[in-house]
């Protein structure tokens, strides 16, 4: 079965400084993985997703994403986050459907 | 714009009072999923339709039903809302099943049970 999993469950950063979300995945067949964002008391969003070809994947509000192969991972990052990225950030990995990981919660701080 | 709708955004609900959450779109999307979001956790789906062909998860209890009387709208019914039915719940659509089929929400609804 496919997992995905969140190793942190919330990451502090300061404004302006680099951020980096991890995800790991297990799978046994082909991976399609996703990046979904959600704003409190909001639905989800995506911000990006890998299907196949490059491996950097390049999404909205200035997010990318690297699916690496051999560590299993697709780590989201951004090089400059902004406090209207404060948000709960899902990894899913998708076979017949979506499963998403446990979320991190990223803090902007001032 | 095309998108799904949800109904109410916030419910407030009476222990074992039934209570229907209505979702709609105008994606025109073979699929409509119903997840449930408790407090920082993960969405876990319930179920989802594909056209009229209902497919129920293993683990999802018989209190909560579903209904899609056409393409554009899917109803979750939880027959007898206990206090742990208290969570977001998100309905989303998605154009096909199977691997990398993106999948589209709505703002999802906040069910309160009292």
């Amino acid at each position: 079965a496919q997992s995905v999993t969140q190793l942190d469950s919330q990451v502090p950063v300061f404004e302006e400084a680099p951020v980096e979300l991890r995800c790991n995945y297990s799978s046994s067949v082909s991976v399609y993985l996703f990046w979904y964002v959600q704003y409190p008391n909001q639905g989800l969003q995506l911000l990006l997703k890998y299907l196949s070809g490059s491996t950097l994947v390049k999404g909205i509000n200035g997010f990318e994403a690297e699916f690496n192969k051999s560590q299993t991972s697709f780590h989201l990052r951004k090089p400059s986050v902004h406090i209207s990225d404060t948000a709960e950030y899902f990894c899913a990995v998708s076979d017949d459907k979506i499963i998403f990981g446990k979320g991190t919660r990223l803090h902007i701080l001032p | 714009d095309a998108m799904v709708i949800q109904n109410p955004r916030y419910q407030v609900t009476q222990f074992g009072k039934p209570v229907t959450l209505s979702c709609s779109q105008t994606l025109n999307h073979n699929v409509m999923y119903w997840y449930q979001q408790k407090s920082s956790q993960a969405p876990k789906l319930l179920f989802h339709y594909y056209d009229k062909d209902f497919n129920n998860e293993a683990d999802t209890p018989d209190n909560f039903q579903s209904r899609r009387p056409n393409t554009s709208f899917c109803f979750l019914d939880i027959r007898s809302p206990g206090l742990g039915d208290a969570a977001m719940y998100l309905c989303a659509t998605s154009r096909v099943t199977g691997g990398g089929t993106e999948a589209f929400f709505g703002q999802g609804t906040r069910l309160t049970v009292v």
